[in-house]
């Protein structure tokens, strides 16, 4: 079955600096990416998807990228700021698999003002 | 309304005790999810229903039994757990079962935090 992993599973950033945060999934067959942003004691959120036919989205300070040959998909926030600092988590998931998300360790983010 | 809301937010029971886990939706989603998560863990999918009908079990111990009496309700009516049950349980509703395929985001409720003593 589909394993995907995440790196760092901890990053600490200065307030203003970019961070990226990297996922690589095992299955080819996988075709959608989302990014789920948790606060400490709030539910994890979607901040950013990406399906297989494209290689990069972004909006506002957030993007992803997808490297489909590499299987791994990265998140990328610019001008960091301490309201960022929250544990996010990558997932991947298809359709043959009765779209059953496959969620990443987490990355644990600190942005320091 | 994207909200699904989770009832109760907290819940302390024991190990004998017998209680049920709510969530609803009304954004007219016809897939929804049971997940347990741990502290900085990634969720864990438990179950999930598909129109009304359990489409997957994740193998979870019959301590955890699911319902969805109706398209907007799903319970989890709990029996007999165990102290390492202890978690933070999180419904999820989809447009349909194959969230992000072709129809969109998984929406998480705010969760109902589970202590078992």
């Amino acid at each position: 079955g589909e394993n995907v992993e995440q790196h760092p599973s901890t990053l600490s950033v200065q307030e203003g600096d970019s961070a990226v945060i990297k996922c690589t999934y095992s299955d080819s067959a996988s075709n959608y990416f989302p990014w789920y942003k948790q606060e400490l004691g709030k539910r994890p959120q979607l901040i950013i998807d990406i399906r297989s036919n494209v290689g990069e989205k972004k909006d506002q300070r957030i993007a992803v990228t997808l490297n489909k040959t590499a299987k791994h998909f990265s998140l990328h926030i610019t001008e960091t700021q301490p309201e960022d600092s929250a544990v996010y988590f990558c997932a991947a998931s298809h359709y043959n698999q009765g779209g059953k998300l496959i969620f990443g360790q987490g990355t644990e983010l600190s942005v320091k003002p | 309304d994207t909200e699904v809301t989770q009832t109760p937010k907290h819940l302390v029971m024991g190990m004998t005790n017998k209680k049920s886990l709510k969530c609803e939706q009304h954004m007219g989603h016809r897939a929804m999810y049971w997940y347990k998560q741990k502290a900085k863990k990634p969720p864990e999918l438990m179950f999930v229903y598909s129109y009304e009908k359990l489409s997957i079990n994740e193998s979870v111990p019959s301590r955890f039994s699911p319902e969805c009496p109706n398209s907007s309700l799903l319970n989890l009516h709990l029996h007999a757990l165990q102290p390492e049950d202890s978690a933070l349980y999180l419904c999820a509703s989809s447009q349909d079962q194959f969230a992000g395929g072709q129809s969109g985001e998984l929406f998480f409720g705010e969760g109902s935090r589970l202590t078992v003593l």
